[in-house]
This record gives C-alpha cells, sequence and structure tokens, in this order.
C-alpha cells in the first residue's frame, strides 16, 4: 500500500506570491490534516479535511487555506507570501476523524525569498 | 489553551543504555497522545498512540506511558542502538480533536 504523497518535495518562491502544495492520503484514508514545520514554533496544526468539508482549524491567517477532493486528495494554497513563511509543510492522513493514527507524508519544504 | 513541553530538547546516550522521553502537557482533558520519531528532513513516523483511557502501551523495545492526572507521558527505550537516533515528539489531541505537539527531544545514541 503507498504512503501519503506529497507534492512537490521542494518549493522556492518569492514575497507576495502564492502557492499550492498538494497531498494524496494513503487509499481508504478519509481525513487528511495540514501541518506547518518550523525551527522556532515546531509543528501547528493547520487544518484538518474529511470528506471534503474542513472539520477543523487551527490558529492561522485566512492566507493559509485549504480543500478536499471526491478522492481525498488535498490541496493547501498560501497567497501573498511572506518569509515567514518559510517552512516544512507537512500532510498527514487517517482513516476516520476524531483519534485515529495519522500517518505522515515526506513533507514539502518551502523556502520563501 | 493546551501546551505540551518535552524535556531534555536534547540527550546523548550510549549505546545499549535504557532511556526515558519525557512529555507533559497543562490540560488533562485529552483525547488521546501520540509519540512520534522524525529523521533529519523527513516527515513523522508514528510509534505509539494510548488513548486516554489507557495507561500504557509496547511495541517492541518502546514503551509509552500516560498519567492523564499529572498531566505526563513517558517514552522508554530500551537497550537503545544508533538507528534510535532521531528526533522524538510527543502530541496531545484535545476534545476538540486539534493536535498539539511539542518541540521534541533530539536522541543521539553513541556507537
Amino acid at each position: 500500500k503507498a504512503g501519503v504523497t506529497q507534492t512537490p518535495r521542494y518549493l522556492i518562491k518569492t514575497r507576495g506570491q502564492q502557492v499550492t502544495l498538494s497531498c494524496s492520503p494513503i487509499s481508504g484514508h478519509r481525513s487528511v490534516s495540514w501541518y506547518q514545520q518550523t525551527p522556532g514554533q515546531g509543528l501547528q496544526f493547520l487544518f484538518e479535511y474529511f470528506s471534503e468539508t474542513q472539520r477543523n482549524k487551527g490558529n492561522f491567517p485566512g492566507r493559509f487555506s485549504g480543500r478536499q477532493f471526491s478522492n481525498s486528495r488535498s490541496e493547501m494554497n498560501v497567497s501573498t507570501l511572506e518569509l515567514g513563511d518559510s517552512a516544512l509543510y507537512l500532510c498527514a492522513s487517517s482513516l476516520n476523524s476524531g483519534g485515529h493514527i495519522q500517518y505522515f507524508g515526506a513533507g514539502t519544504r518551502l523556502s520563501v525569498l | 489553551k493546551q501546551e505540551v513541553t518535552q524535556i531534555p530538547a536534547a540527550l546523548s546516550v550510549p549505546e545499549g543504555e535504557n532511556l526515558v522521553l519525557n512529555c507533559s502537557f497543562t490540560d488533562s482533558a485529552i483525547y488521546n497522545l501520540q509519540w512520534f520519531r522524525q529523521d533529519p528532513g523527513k516527515g513523522l513516523t508514528s510509534l505509539l498512540l494510548i488513548q486516554s483511557s489507557q495507561r500504557e502501551q509496547t511495541s517492541g523495545r518502546l514503551n509509552a506511558s500516560l498519567d492523564k492526572s499529572s498531566g505526563r507521558s513517558t517514552l522508554y527505550i530500551a537497550a537503545s542502538q544508533p538507528g534510535d537516533s532521531a528526533t522524538y515528539l510527543c502530541a496531545v489531541m484535545n476534545r476538540d480533536d486539534k493536535i498539539i505537539f511539542g518541540k521534541g527531544t533530539r536522541l543521539h545514541i553513541l556507537p
């Protein structure tokens, strides 16, 4: 069974641009969560999608948005990029929402110049 | 507001020793607690998940305990090996289903 796949692995953007990251969950998993990891703040929860609906949301500005498609694949979009958005963005999938083991992808490393 | 703390931030131990990693959380109303390992530049690998009604979970050389009343969890690694070198993260899921991570303990096993 294939694991969680995140594309692209690396991305370089400039301030003010927007970016879209993609996550393909493990087959059969319906929940996808997104996290931002930085050296200063550690891992922070962005949002969770389940059955194409945003089920939960962390404390990030509206520039961070996401969606989930009917095949459970998810995308995350960041608009008007800032230098502080440079981070490793991790996606995790689980069978269902609420308390199930999460399986993480390798992440997308975003650098904003 | 839930806060998760992991002490120490870094730890070096000789190969073969048993060791304990600590995790504390401020709000005991959790749904579960999960331990992960992260290798440099990689994603997270789930090690053990403890539901709030459980006291401990074991997998191979790993044993995780949970004491909700005191807001503590420990991850015990027996007979450490160089391959255990990684960052270990503790994460709690609150009742609102939000997951809060600690900042991790960087473990280095000395050959």
